[in-house]
């Protein structure tokens, strides 16, 4: 049974360019959640995609946006990159209506420099 | 509003030592609780975890207890390897449909 897997595993780009990463729940798990990692630093919430609406956010700027698939897959999108985005971004699965009991799988993780 | 705060690393020890990560929390309510593991290069591991007062979350020699008197929810073992050299992360949450709050991370490095 596969977990969560998220893609690329490492990207580099450019201040100003836009970026996308993917995320593919575990099986069985309908909710994703996105989490960005600085270097160092605990993981921050940014925002959370069920039944493919965005249903919580953290406090992240509107330049972080996603979305979510029929298939419950997710893609984190972030538009007019800074330096400071430079991160791991953590994707996390879950059911919605588990309680926390279920617990939380995490990806992987994409760790993306910005030059 | 809810946080989560545990000690600030590095924490070097050797191996066979006894190992306490302290970690509190503020929070309305009752959360669940967790820590977990981040090895070098990789994601998050749910290490343990406790959902409600008293409840005692143990894994691999880890060990925490949920204490609500004093909003804790420190982590032990027994004596540590070197395979236990990572990141550990405090964290709450209130359940599968809400976000997770995570501690700073502390750093545990294990000396042969």
């Amino acid at each position: 049974d596969a977990g969560v897997t998220q893609s690329p595993t490492h990207l580099i780009k450019t201040r100003g360019q836009q970026v996308t990463l993917r995320c593919s729940p575990k099986s069985g798990h309908d909710t994703v959640s996105w989490y960005q990692q600085a270097l160092g630093q605990g993981p921050q919430f940014i925002f959370q995609y069920y039944e493919e609406e965005e249903r919580q956010r953290g406090n992240f700027p509107d330049r972080f946006s996603g979305h979510q698939f029929p298939n419950y897959s997710s893609e984190l999108n972030v538009n007019a990159l800074l330096l400071g985005d430079s991160a791991l971004y953590l994707c996390a699965s879950s059911l919605a209506s588990g309680n926390a009991n279920y617990g939380y799988t995490f990806g992987s993780g994409t760790r993306l420099t910005v030059v | 509003g809810n946080s989560v705060t545990q000690m600030e690393g590095p924490v070097t020890l050797s191996e066979e030592a006894f190992l306490t990560i302290n970690c509190t929390y503020t929070a309305t309510g009752y959360p669940s609780l967790f820590w977990y593991v981040q090895y070098p290069g990789e994601g998050l591991q749910l290490l343990l975890k406790a959902t409600k007062a008293d409840d005692k979350g143990s894994n691999k020699g880890f060990e925490a207890t949920y204490r609500k008197e004093t909003t804790s929810f420190h982590l032990e073992k027994g004596s540590v390897q070197v395979s236990d050299s990572a990141v550990y992360f405090c964290a709450l949450s209130y359940s599968s449909a809400s976000k997770i709050i995570f501690g700073s991370g502390t750093r545990l490095s294990i000396r042969p």
